[in-house]
């Protein structure tokens, strides 16, 4: 059973980059697409991006400018980096896989909680 | 590109059967059959139990059933089992740039 575990800085400045890392076990990353979810408080999930295993990115075109998500293939691990971020960037994110040949969201890690202040 | 609409709360009683309704627009829930429904149980990870508008994964109850028409996916929730208890929310594939669009989220109270 594919599991996935966010991990990284649950509070990060205004202006600097928020990085997080999705952490695969259970199976292996060099396969399917992975993706970034958000949820900030109070409001709807939204999709950030996916990548593909060879490193193929797609992002949100809302966050594109600011957005870089990259894979780790020797660690099972693919990452998630916002930068420039504000108040606004306030959320819990969440990594997932998708699943093969449909468009929906296989399996998700528990979410962690980022929170943009000074 | 705006969010699926869902009630933001339904109940039921255990052995009852609920619905409920996801609402896009024809560029995304009434243009493809990739709408994708999801339990989570706050503080646990979201759980697929319908992907392909009406396919369940291996290991998700029969009780859990989609459907769709027009611009309107459903999930209903047959059975219904203090377990259930939760929140759920759709998804969709669409025709923007933004690719993925989700629900509003529903709150499911077993009575």
């Amino acid at each position: 059973q594919v599991q996935l575990q966010e991990s990284g800085p649950r509070l990060v400045k205004p202006s600097e980059t928020l990085s997080l890392t999705c952490t695969v076990s259970g199976g292996s990353i060099s396969s399917n697409y992975w993706s970034w979810i958000r949820q900030p408080p109070g409001k709807g999930l939204e999709w950030i991006g996916y990548l593909y295993y060879t490193g193929n990115a797609y992002y949100s075109p809302s966050l594109k400018s600011r957005v870089t998500i990259s894979v780790d293939s020797s660690k099972n691990q693919f990452s998630l980096n916002l930068s420039s971020v504000t108040a606004a960037d306030t959320a819990v994110y969440y990594c997932a896989m998708v699943r093969a040949m449909t468009n929906s969201f296989d399996h998700w890690g528990q979410g962690t909680p980022v929170t943009v202040s000074s | 590109h705006s969010a699926l609409t869902q009630p933001a709360s339904v109940s039921g009683s255990p052995g009852q059967s609920i619905t409920i309704s996801c609402t896009g627009t024809s560029s995304d829930v009434g243009v493809y059959n990739y709408v994708s429904w999801y339990q989570h149980h706050p503080g646990k990870a979201p759980k697929l139990m319908i992907y392909d508008d009406s396919k369940r994964p291996s290991g998700i109850s029969d009780r859990f059933s989609g459907s769709k028409s027009g611009n309107t996916a459903s999930l209903t929730i047959s059975g219904l089992q203090a377990e259930d208890e939760a929140d759920y929310f759709c998804s969709s594939y669409t025709t923007s740039s933004t690719l993925y669009v989700f629900g509003t989220g529903t709150k499911v109270t077993v009575l």
